[in-house]
């Protein structure tokens, strides 16, 4: 399989909470990432843990790791219309030169 | 502090065509990477350098794609002869060594083949 799989859709109520989940093949990552993606414009660095976390918040997002199941998330509380993008997590891989990207979740959020 | 830039925004060219984009990293960050994101999907690593040096180019179509970094601040991507398959965003990032490894990207260059 992929080396890093998102599910592709996710549909959400403004006001909600959305959880976006990931799942990567590589045990010895190092760094793992969230980026959200607008229509025509490059990656926005959202968050990252460190693979020796397994939490992380910063005010509305927060990032949960299970390495075990090498299992990554990210939940945006009280989802707004302005949160509705592509997010792409991404890892990255023990030897540090080489970042994997999942095809990306697109989170549409209705009024 | 400036963003990654990159131009030009948009090109449209024919199949067998030559084509070039540049990116201009973040002050002081030595590492670029360029990256190809094909509709549908997230993007792939194409090549990364550090500072002028080739870190990891596994990835790149030696035979058609070709990429510089002379003086260690600006890169070249060149793709010589273009093909349909070609059509994507060809997005550049830069990380400063020793901060997370975190990578931040530029605007990206859509590129549509005909």
């Amino acid at each position: 399989g992929e080396d890093v799989e998102q599910s592709l859709f996710l549909s959400v109520r403004e006001g909600d909470s959305s959880v976006i989940n990931c799942t990567y093949t590589d045990s010895s990552s190092t760094y793992l990432y969230w980026y959200k993606q607008e229509p025509g414009a490059g990656l926005q660095l959202l968050t990252y843990i460190f693979s020796n976390m397994d939490m992380k918040q910063d005010q509305r997002l927060t990032v949960l790791l299970n390495k075990k199941d090498k299992h990554l998330s990210l939940r945006i509380a009280d989802t707004q219309t302005g949160d509705s993008a592509i997010y792409f997590c991404a890892v990255l891989k023990h030897n540090n030169n080489d970042m994997r990207f999942g095809a990306g979740t697109r989170l549409t959020v209705k009024p | 502090e400036a963003g990654v830039a990159q131009s030009p925004r948009y090109k449209i060219i024919e199949k067998r065509q030559s084509v070039a984009f540049w990116c201009n990293p973040i002050s002081g960050h030595a590492t670029l990477y360029w990256y190809q994101q094909i509709l549908g999907q997230g993007p792939k690593l194409l090549i990364q350098f550090q500072n002028n040096g080739v870190v990891d180019d596994s990835q790149l179509p030696k035979d058609r794609f070709s990429a510089e970094r002379l003086k260690g601040v600006d890169s070249t991507l060149k793709i010589q002869p273009a093909k349909l398959e070609d059509s994507a965003v060809y997005l550049c990032a830069s990380s400063f060594p020793g901060g997370g490894e975190t990578q931040y990207f530029g605007p990206g260059t859509r590129l549509l083949v005909l």
